[in-house]
């Protein structure tokens, strides 16, 4: 079955810790993405990529940190910088060209203890 | 700057009844789409909608688009518990060409039907 997948479901992180979460999908989607989501809050986008070995800065992406080495995986590093990581991490994808809608996959919950 | 309302924040119905949230944005879009959210899950595409005076329909939801009022609406027709969820309207801004990345989603509207 076609579909993104997200490791690990939680993650806990000491102050000062870099870490990373995974994305990978089997859409075939050129475009990838990751957001936050925030308790009582809509998304907001950290990253994007359209294209492999390319991304670009989202709305939130002091803090963070991506690479798009293979077109399957999009992983976002939550580096020390980040002030208040504690969130709910999605990743999605889509094909480019307009009105695609993006699908998402099943999220990373981060808590920094 | 694309900013997207979405009205009411909470909606709490009893069964059978009918009911609509609102999706209202700021600028010039040529895309919406309507999400819907369980609780700790992800969220999942519910309708696109892509030029004004579009409707789309699927079970007891209907969703509309009506581009000249910047507006979007989700109607539920006889509500059942099993529609319990949050519901994300996203807006991308208009002439963004292929670039589906820059999405503004509303804060969601959080439905309880109760029985």
């Amino acid at each position: 079955d076609g579909g993104i997948t997200q490791s690990p479901k939680y993650l806990f992180r000491k102050e000062g810790q870099n870490v990373t979460l995974s994305c990978e999908q089997n859409l075939n989607h050129d475009a990838m993405y990751w957001y936050r989501q925030d308790p009582g809050q809509g998304l907001r986008l950290i990253y994007y990529s359209q294209i492999v070995n390319d991304f670009q800065k989202g709305d939130i992406a002091e803090g963070y940190s991506v690479s798009r080495e293979k077109k399957e995986s999009f992983p976002l590093t939550v580096t020390s910088a980040q002030k208040n990581p504690t969130a709910f991490y999605l990743c999605a994808s889509s094909r480019t060209g307009f009105g695609n809608e993006q699908f998402f996959g099943p999220g990373t919950r981060l808590t920094v203890l | 700057e694309l900013k997207v309302e979405q009205n009411p924040l909470f909606l709490s119905m009893q069964e059978g009844k009918n009911y609509t949230i609102y999706c209202n944005y700021s600028t010039t879009s040529d895309r919406l789409y309507w999400y819907r959210q369980d609780p700790g899950k992800s969220l999942e595409s519910l309708f696109v909608l892509l030029s004004n005076g579009a409707v789309k329909q699927e079970g007891r939801l209907m969703a509309s688009l009506d581009t000249k009022a910047r507006l979007s609406t989700l109607h539920i027709t006889a509500a059942v518990h099993d529609l319990s969820a949050t519901y994300f309207c996203a807006v991308g801004p208009a002439n963004s060409g292929g670039s589906n990345y820059k999405l503004t989603f509303g804060k969601g509207t959080l439905l309880t039907v109760n029985p």
